[in-house]
Parts: C-alpha cells; sequence; structure tokens
C-alpha cells in the first residue's frame, strides 16, 4: 500500500510569485485535507476535497485554491506570495469525508524571499 | 470558540523516566480527539483517535486517555527514539467538514 507523497519537497520562492503544490493520496482514499504548519505551530486547515469538489475551508484567503482530479489527487495553489506564506505545506489523505483518521504526506516546505 | 491547549511546551527526560503530556480541549460537539507523532520536517503519523470519555488506547510505551475536558499522554520508560512533538488534535461537529483542530504541541527530548 501506496502511502501519502508530496512534491516538490522544498521550494524557494519570491514575494508575488505563484506555487503549484502536489499531493496523491493513499491508495483507496478519496478525501484530501491540505494544513498550513509555520514553524512552531500546529498545522491550519486550508481546506478539504472530496471526489473533486471543495467540502470545507479554513480562514485562508482566496488566493489559496486547490483541485482534486479524478484519481484523486490534489494539487494546492497560492497566488501572489506573501513572505508569510513560507511554511511547511501538509496534505493529508482520508479513505472517505466521513472517516475520522487522517494520513499525512511529508510536507512541502515553502519558503518564500 | 473551540481551542486545544497542550502542556508542558518542551519536556525533557532521562531514559525510563516516565512522565504524561496533557492535552485540554473546549469545542462543541466533540467527534473524537487524535495524537499524533511529529519528527521535524515531517509529517504528523497518527497514533491513536479516542472518541468518548473513559477511553484509553496504548501502543508499546504510550497510552492514551480521554475525559470531557482533557485527554493525556502517558509515556512509560521512554526511550531517545520517542523524542519528537506530540501534537493533539480534535474533530468538531461541522457538518461533513472533518476539519481538525490542532494544539502546539509538546516538544519531547529524552536523553540517554
Amino acid at each position: 500500500e501506496t502511502g501519502v507523497t508530496q512534491s516538490p519537497t522544498h521550494l524557494i520562492k519570491t514575494r508575488g510569485q505563484q506555487v503549484t503544490l502536489r499531493c496523491s493520496s493513499q491508495s483507496g482514499h478519496n478525501t484530501v485535507s491540505w494544513y498550513q504548519q509555520a514553524l512552531g505551530q500546529g498545522p491550519q486547515f486550508i481546506f478539504q476535497y472530496y471526489r473533486e469538489e471543495e467540502n470545507g475551508r479554513g480562514n485562508f484567503p482566496p488566493r489559496f485554491s486547490g483541485l482534486q482530479f479524478p484519481n484523486y489527487s490534489s494539487e494546492l495553489n497560492v497566488n501572489a506570495l506573501e513572505l508569510d506564506d513560507s511554511a511547511l505545506y501538509l496534505c493529508a489523505s482520508m479513505p472517505g469525508r466521513s472517516a475520522n483518521e487522517q494520513f499525512f504526506g511529508p510536507g512541502t516546505r515553502l519558503t518564500v524571499l | 470558540e473551540d481551542q486545544v491547549t497542550q502542556s508542558p511546551e518542551a519536556l525533557r527526560l532521562q531514559e525510563g523516566e516516565s512522565s504524561s503530556l496533557n492535552c485540554s480541549y473546549t469545542v462543541s460537539g466533540l467527534r473524537g480527539l487524535f495524537w499524533y507523532r511529529q519528527d521535524p520536517g515531517k509529517g504528523p503519523e497518527f497514533l491513536f483517535t479516542l472518541y468518548s470519555a473513559g477511553e484509553e488506547k496504548e501502543k508499546e510505551r504510550l497510552k492514551a486517555t480521554l475525559t470531557k475536558k482533557e485527554s493525556f499522554l502517558h509515556i512509560t520508560a521512554p526511550k531517545p527514539e520517542d523524542s519528537a512533538t506530540y501534537l493533539c488534535a480534535v474533530q468538531a461537529d461541522a457538518g461533513n467538514n472533518r476539519k481538525l483542530i490542532w494544539g502546539l504541541g509538546t516538544s519531547l527530548a529524552v536523553n540517554p
């Protein structure tokens, strides 16, 4: 069974640029959540996708957007990057939106200069 | 407002010295409380889910318990490889959105 994978591992961007982060969910999982984790903080919920549709959103501005594909992989897009967007971005998958346990990928470390 | 507070922020133990980590929460409609372990620069690793007060779960040297207001993660005779940040999260009743509310974590260091 393949776990959750994310790419890239690390990324450096400059302020104002746009970035796309990718996540492949665990086999058999149709629900993906994205989290932002700043250094020394707990993860903050960005949004969740269930069967290609957004299924809830946290307190993040519209420049944070996402997609889920028919194979349940997902993308997180961030436009007009700001310095405060520097963080570890985590993707978690679940076997269904009613499931409880979430299984996390290794994360993408984004640095905005 | 839904909130999760973990204490202490950091804990340093000698190998074999047992201790407990605390996670207190205020949330409407608790669906579940989760414990995760996170190593530096990596994603959280699932440890336990607790659903109702009085429930306990164990895994190797770890034991998690739950009351109506808090959860404890007991670490018995820890080893250096138990060093990590331990995160607590709660799932509130928010319709179909299984949003997790996270604490800031307890950073545990176990010295040999």
